[in-house]
Parts: C-alpha cells; structure tokens; sequence
C-alpha cells in the first residue's frame, strides 16, 4: 500500500516562528503536493512538486515555501507563521506524467494552530 | 483555468437508502480525469472512485457509481444502500493528467448517514 506519511498531526506555533511540515512518501511517486483545508473552501493547492529540487507555485504560495532535496521527501515552511494559516494541511504525491495511475494519495493531515 | 463546483455543503440519508452527490466541473480539456475522494472523520482522505473521460462508461466501484456527463461537465457520486461508515466529507477533483498531475478540488459535501 503506498504510504503518505506526515511528521505531526498536531501542531501549536507562536505568531512569527518559523515552521516546518514535513512529508514522507514510499512509492517512489514524482509527484508530490500541499494542499491547505478551510471550511467551506475546500482544498486549496499552496505548492507541487514535480520532481527533485523542482516546484510550482499552486493557487495560494503567499507566506509559505517548500524544500524538495530528495524523491521522497517534500516539505511545507512556513517562513513567519501569523494567525491566519492555522488550518488543516495536507499532503498527497502521485505518479507524473505518462503514468496510467494519476490518482493522488493523502497523509493524515497536520492541525496547525498558530498562537 | 479548471475549476469545480459542488453546489451541496450538507446532505443527509437514511441508513440503506440511496443518496446523489453533485458535481460540476469547467475545462477546454478533452483528455482529463475525475475522482471523488472521501475524508471520514478520522480526516484520512481516500479514493472512492475515478472516471476517465475517454470512456463513455461510467464507472462503478461496489456500492459507488458515477453518472458521468461529458458534455454538460457534469460528474455525480451515487451511493446506494447506504452505511453510516459513509458518514464523511466527500471532495469531487479534477487533474488532467499532465506533467504534473495537478489535483483541483470542490469545496466538499458532508454527508450524514442517518441510523
């Protein structure tokens, strides 16, 4: 079974640390991503990654930077956390392009709380 | 740009009854894929189903099917006789399977299944 795997699921910042998600996955997958969940906003995309060292702003990157030094691992930093990006953040990864597999596979999620 | 649409936030059903999940969905893509995703309480978010659009069929997964409608971009989530393990938010997304696979949500329908 492909694992994606999240570092915390619970997590309380102060206002203005820096702040690291980290996410694992073992499927060997190119693909990997950062999603933000909101009540009534559904899932929004913040960055992707397509490959090692390689990433893409999504839909909303203010605020937040990633790190993609290996395959397998992508993480989510939070340069200077503020109130407003306590969520539910989410990771997936997939296979890339060509790949008849194009469904994505979640982590469990980490509950950010920025204090 | 892609977007999708789930016009229902909440939606409820009896336990064994049949319940519809809306969808609807905005591309110039003619090559492109659909999923509905499940997220249960326990915040896991899972693949419930996928449908091709090259394929006129819709797909069928169990208790699960989908009324895929390519010409309207129309793509509803059928779930017969319902369980209340299917209490969950259910999430309709969209990637056109290109280089990078990228995953675009609705904004979600929570499902009560009533006892």
């Amino acid at each position: 079974d492909v694992k994606v795997t999240q570092s915390s699921r619970y997590l309380v910042k102060r206002t203005g640390e820096k702040v690291f998600l980290e996410c694992v996955q073992d499927m060997d997958h190119e693909n990997m991503f950062w999603y933000r969940q909101d009540p009534g906003l559904g899932l929004r995309l913040i960055y992707f990654s397509y490959d090692v060292k390689m990433k893409e702003k999504g839909d909303i990157p203010e605020g937040y930077s990633v790190s993609r030094e290996k395959k397998e691992r992508f993480s989510l930093i939070l340069e200077s956390a503020s109130t407003n990006q306590t969520s539910m953040y989410l990771c997936a990864s997939s296979f890339g392009q060509g790949s008849f597999r194009v469904e994505a596979f979640f982590g469990q999620g980490t509950r950010l709380t920025v204090v | 740009a892609q977007t999708v649409t789930q016009s229902q936030p909440e939606m409820s059903v009896q336990e064994a009854e049949t319940v519809t999940l809306s969808c609807t969905y905005d591309t110039s893509e003619n090559n492109y894929y659909l999923f509905w995703y499940k997220q249960p309480p326990s915040r896991q978010m899972i693949l419930v189903i996928r449908q091709e659009a090259y394929k006129q069929q819709n797909a069928t997964e169990n208790r699960f099917s989908v009324n895929f409608q390519k010409a309207a971009k129309s793509f509803s989530l059928k779930i017969s006789d319902s369980q209340l393990g299917d209490t969950a938010m259910y999430f309709c997304a969209f990637t056109n399977g290109g280089a990078t696979n990228k995953l675009i949500f609705g904004t979600g329908t929570l499902l009560a299944v009533q006892p």
